[in-house]
């Protein structure tokens, strides 16, 4: 079956750090271009990183470049973010989406796992 | 960067109505855009992608039209389940951006 599992999420302080992961299964994990995309409690989506397949190139938006850095195990079949200097702002609940090259979209998505960056 | 502006933000309607929501691109994207619904408390779902191709399984009441910066996603007889908010992206470089968001809720 096809999924996508996110974990890692919690409650951390200013400043700190969380690493999220998230699980694939059901498809051929290496294939497929993965982001991590977050909507804070109530707001919309905002696109937050990307990697390809390989994981050689990457990409991150603004307001988290310097500060997240998105990775993968391909023999694992997961991905990873790795998030520092966490900011209030932060704080939000952080999707994983599959990449599709033919649909130019996110064809399948986690349920998410909940950063809450407070004192 | 690419910003993308749906209106309206927020849409009342009755079971059968027919609502139409715009998505547009502040440079051209060809058709590289998606539709996404999301309902309370669940992951969002792809809808529409490349514009106007209806992703499998999605009901033909969904529809989507346009290219370049102009974009519409329309909903045909209006369902229960239909009540949700839809977000439009952009795939057509990076950063990745979504629209703000376009909320359906019952009148």
């Amino acid at each position: 079956e096809l999924q996508l599992v996110e974990s890692g999420g919690g409650l951390v302080q200013p400043g700190g750090s969380l690493r999220l992961s998230c699980a694939a299964f059901g498809f051929t994990f290496d294939s497929y271009a993965m982001s991590w995309v977050r909507q804070a409690p109530g707001k919309g989506l905002e696109w937050v990183s990307s990697i390809s397949g390989s994981g050689v190139t990457t990409y991150y938006a603004d307001s988290v470049k310097g500060r997240f850095t998105i990775s993968r195990d391909n023999s694992k079949n997961t991905l990873f973010l790795q998030m520092n200097s966490l900011r209030a702002d932060d704080t939000a609940l952080y999707y994983c989406a599959r990449w599709g090259d033919y649909y130019d979209s996110y064809i399948e998505w986690g349920q998410g796992t909940l950063v809450t960056v407070s004192s | 960067d690419i910003q993308m502006t749906q209106s309206p933000s927020s849409v009342s309607a009755s079971v059968g109505d027919r609502v139409t929501i715009t998505c547009r691109a502040s440079q051209g994207i060809n058709t590289w855009l998606a539709w996404y619904q999301q309902k309370p408390g669940k992951a969002p779902k792809l809808l529409i992608y490349a514009a106007s191709s209806l992703q499998s399984g999605v009901p033909s009441r969904f529809s989507g039209s346009g290219s370049g910066t102009d974009f519409t996603l329309s909903i045909n007889s209006l369902q229960p389940e239909d009540f949700a908010t839809y977000y439009c992206q952009q795939g057509d470089s990076f950063p990745r951006t979504f629209g703000q968001g376009t909320k359906v809720e019952i009148k």
